[in-house]
């Protein structure tokens, strides 16, 4: 157990729909990353969130967006969803953005139809 | 943008048996990190390595860093079945942003 919990723990969307998943941060952690892991894939990072402020972003679409809030918990949005964004989300959080050690949530499967 | 290799990608491998997991990164980073994953679950932390000539152990697998060769290994000495994962390294391309290899699935065989 990391201390870092998700949820819901699976979820089925149409196509063109909108999504939101959260993500409950260990406790004193106030840093936030989300990765997009696709069947087979590595996870991929979309972005990280530092004391409620993006902190760097991968090569996602805008229709990704996230939130952090003031009590360092996150939200993953994706709009418009496509048929290749079914992917386990995972998010991960850590001391501080520079900290050595993230801790990972047991994620979130997103399958989209 | 950091890149991360890995290979073998795929790995079935006897009881009893030592093998190596070779990563390979793009850029100059003096941090690496190892996770294990198994089937539909998430990411566990194995070894933190932050330092060229790292190197650190836990029960039958070590991990070792050398920055100067952007490589990191996991060895796997003889090996058994609860050993079987998907395990992948990963690097950070800014503060821990981390970049991921596409994994090795190791499979070991009664």
């Amino acid at each position: 157990e990391t201390g870092v919990t998700q949820s819901p723990t699976h979820l089925i969307k149409t196509r063109g729909q909108q999504v939101t998943l959260r993500c409950s941060s260990q406790s004193g952690h106030n840093t936030v990353s989300w990765y997009q892991q696709a069947l087979g894939q590595g996870p991929q990072f979309i972005f990280q969130y530092y004391r409620e402020e993006e902190n760097g972003r991968g090569n996602f679409p805008p229709r990704f967006s996230g939130l952090q809030f003031p009590n360092y918990s996150s939200e993953l949005n994706v709009n418009a969803l496509e048929l290749d964004d079914s992917a386990l989300y995972l998010c991960a959080s850590s001391l501080d953005f520079e900290n050595t050690e993230a801790f990972f949530g047991q994620g979130t499967r997103l399958t989209v139809v | 943008e950091l890149k991360v290799e890995q290979n073998p990608l795929f790995l079935s491998m006897q009881e009893g048996k030592n093998y190596t997991i070779y990563c390979n990164y793009s850029t100059t980073s003096d941090r690496l990190y190892w996770y294990r994953q198994d089937p539909g679950k998430s990411l566990e932390s194995l070894f933190v390595l932050l330092s060229n000539g790292a190197v650190k152990q836990e029960g039958r697998l070590m991990a070792s860093l050398d920055t100067k060769a952007r490589l990191s290994t996991l060895h796997i000495t003889a090996a058994v079945h609860d050993l079987s994962a998907t395990y992948f390294c990963a690097g950070p391309n800014t503060g821990n942003q981390f970049y991921f290899g596409t994994g090795t699935s190791l499979t070991v065989i009664p």
